[in-house]
């Protein structure tokens, strides 16, 4: 399971505030993902990179920043702009984008008091 | 876009069954088709995955099969251990769309309980 981690595993959060989720990886994969993992909706894509200082929205990414601006980098932003942040963050790496194995780091809860 | 769609949502067997897992998708340029285990508490891991050249892959117990005409594919787990029992996940690529990259859709899940 080693490769890619997140921290941290639990985090709490009051309204209004901005929290950011870290996401490294020492697989030298140049394609990182951040996914949401709600109960009875599959995991849903919020940012995802292909290369160093380049990243696209995924289909939720209202509420949500990220940058790249290291390969094994990948920081997801929770904004106060996000309705409904209290979710389960998946983070993932792929040796390139597309039709490649995507490994998935341990996830970070977050709670919004 | 694309959008996958996966059924059961729940599925409970006997120990020593058989499980079937379907999905089905939109988008007709779709050419991998991966299928992802989550243990509970776990992060999601990949069991098996299909290309579109290719009907159907088998790996000891499981095998994917792939129907391009009808756009859907499907997981087959045979004689099923209580170790099983997670929740699968399937997934569809999606090609490059206004200068983005090639990604993954995920369907929602089906949660497999292996009854001893």
């Amino acid at each position: 399971d080693g490769g890619i981690t997140q921290s941290p595993k639990y985090l709490f959060r009051k309204e209004g505030q901005n929290v950011t989720l870290s996401c490294e990886q020492n697989l030298n994969h140049d394609a990182m993902y951040w996914y949401r993992q709600d109960p009875g909706q599959g995991l849903r894509l919020i940012y995802y990179s292909q290369i160093v200082n380049d990243f696209q929205k995924g289909d939720i990414a209202e509420g949500y920043s990220v940058s790249r601006e290291k390969k094994e980098s990948f920081p997801l932003t929770v904004t106060s702009a996000q309705k409904n942040p209290t979710a389960f963050y998946l983070c993932a790496s792929s040796i390139a984008s597309g039709e490649h194995e995507q490994f998935f780091g341990p996830g970070t809860r977050l709670t919004v008091l | 876009g694309e959008n996958v769609e996966q059924h059961p949502s729940t599925l409970s067997v006997q120990e020593g069954d058989s499980a079937v897992i379907k999905c089905t998708y939109s988008d007709s340029a779709s050419n991998y088709f991966p299928w992802y285990k989550q243990e509970l508490g776990k992060r999601p891991q990949l069991i098996i995955d299909i290309r579109s050249n290719v009907g159907e892959k088998k790996d000891q117990r499981i095998a994917v099969t792939l129907n391009k005409t009808a756009k859907h594919f499907s997981l087959h787990i045979t004689e099923t251990q209580p170790e099983d029992s997670a929740v699968y996940f399937c997934a569809a690529s999606i090609p490059p769309q206004g200068g983005g990259s090639e990604k993954l859709v995920f369907g929602k899940g089906t949660k497999l309980t292996v009854n001893p």
